[in-house]
C-alpha cells in the first residue's frame, strides 16, 4: 500500500547549523511532494512543495530535493534559527485517478541558541 | 475568506457516544481530507473525497464514517465512540487535481473517557 517513511524522528541542532530531514515513498507514480512545519498547538502549514518533473526546489534558506529513480525526496534548512523550531512533516500525493495525501510520521526539530 | 473551517475546537464524549466534526472549505476545492494527529505518529489519513460524491478509505478509517455533502463541506462521524480515538482531528482540502497546497483546518482536540 501508499506508504511514506520520514527520518529522524527527533533531530538537534544549533543555531546556524544545517538541518536535513529525509523521506521515501512508496509508490512510484506519485508526482507531488509537499513539506509542512507545524509549531506547537497550530495546524501544520505548507513551506515547499516540489513535483516530479524538478530535482530540486529552493525558497531562502529551505531546499527540496527529489530522486525518483529512488523513491526518496529531502529537506535542507540551511542557517537555521530558533524560529525553525517546530515539527516538520513530508507528504507524497498519489494519485492515479484519485489523490490521497500522505504524511510521513514527522520529525521534531529543535535549534538551541 | 475564511479557508477550512472545522467546528468544535475541543469535544469531550464518554465511550459509546456519536458526534459528528463538521468541516467546510470557501476556496472551491475538489480535494477533502480527514487526518487525526497522535503523539509520534503523524498524521494519519481517516477518509479523504477527491470530488464531490466520492469518499475513499485512507489509512485508519475504522470506527469512522464520512459525508461528502457538497463540494464545501466533508463531516467525519463516530458512531459509538471508543477510548482509542482519543486524538486531534484535521480537516484539510485542496486544489482542483489534488496536487497543490493542503490547507488545514484549526483541529479539534478529542478526548473519549
Amino acid at each position: 500500500g501508499e506508504n511514506v517513511e520520514q527520518h529522524p524522528s527527533t533531530l538537534s541542532v544549533q543555531e546556524g547549523d544545517s538541518a536535513v530531514i529525509k523521506c521515501t515513498y512508496s509508490d512510484s507514480a506519485s508526482n507531488y511532494f509537499p513539506w509542512y512545519k507545524q509549531e506547537l498547538g497550530k495546524r501544520p502549514q505548507l513551506i515547499i512543495d516540489i513535483r516530479s518533473n524538478v530535482g530540486e526546489k529552493k525558497d531562502q534558506r529551505i531546499a527540496v530535493t527529489l530522486n525518483k529513480t529512488a523513491k526518496h525526496f529531502s529537506l535542507h534548512i540551511t542557517e537555521t534559527q530558533p524560529e525553525d523550531s517546530a515539527v516538520y512533516f513530508c507528504a507524497a500525493l498519489f494519485s492515479g485517478g484519485y489523490n490521497k495525501l500522505i504524511f510521513g510520521a514527522g520529525t521534531r526539530l529543535a535549534v538551541h541558541p | 475568506n475564511a479557508g477550512v473551517t472545522q467546528t468544535p475546537k475541543f469535544q469531550v464524549l464518554k465511550t459509546g457516544q456519536s458526534m459528528t466534526l463538521q468541516c467546510a472549505q470557501d476556496m472551491n476545492h475538489n480535494s477533502m481530507y480527514w487526518y487525526r494527529q497522535d503523539p509520534g505518529m503523524g498524521l494519519r489519513l481517516i477518509y479523504y473525497s477527491a470530488s464531490e460524491g466520492t469518499t475513499d478509505k485512507g489509512e485508519v478509517p475504522n470506527g469512522y464514517n464520512v459525508s461528502r455533502l457538497n463540494k464545501r463541506e466533508f463531516s467525519l462521524r463516530l458512531e459509538s465512540a471508543a477510548p482509542s480515538q482519543t486524538s486531534v482531528y484535521f480537516c484539510a482540502s485542496s486544489g482542483q487535481t489534488g496536487d497543490g497546497e493542503a490547507f488545514f483546518g484549526q483541529g479539534t482536540r478529542l478526548t473519549v473517557v
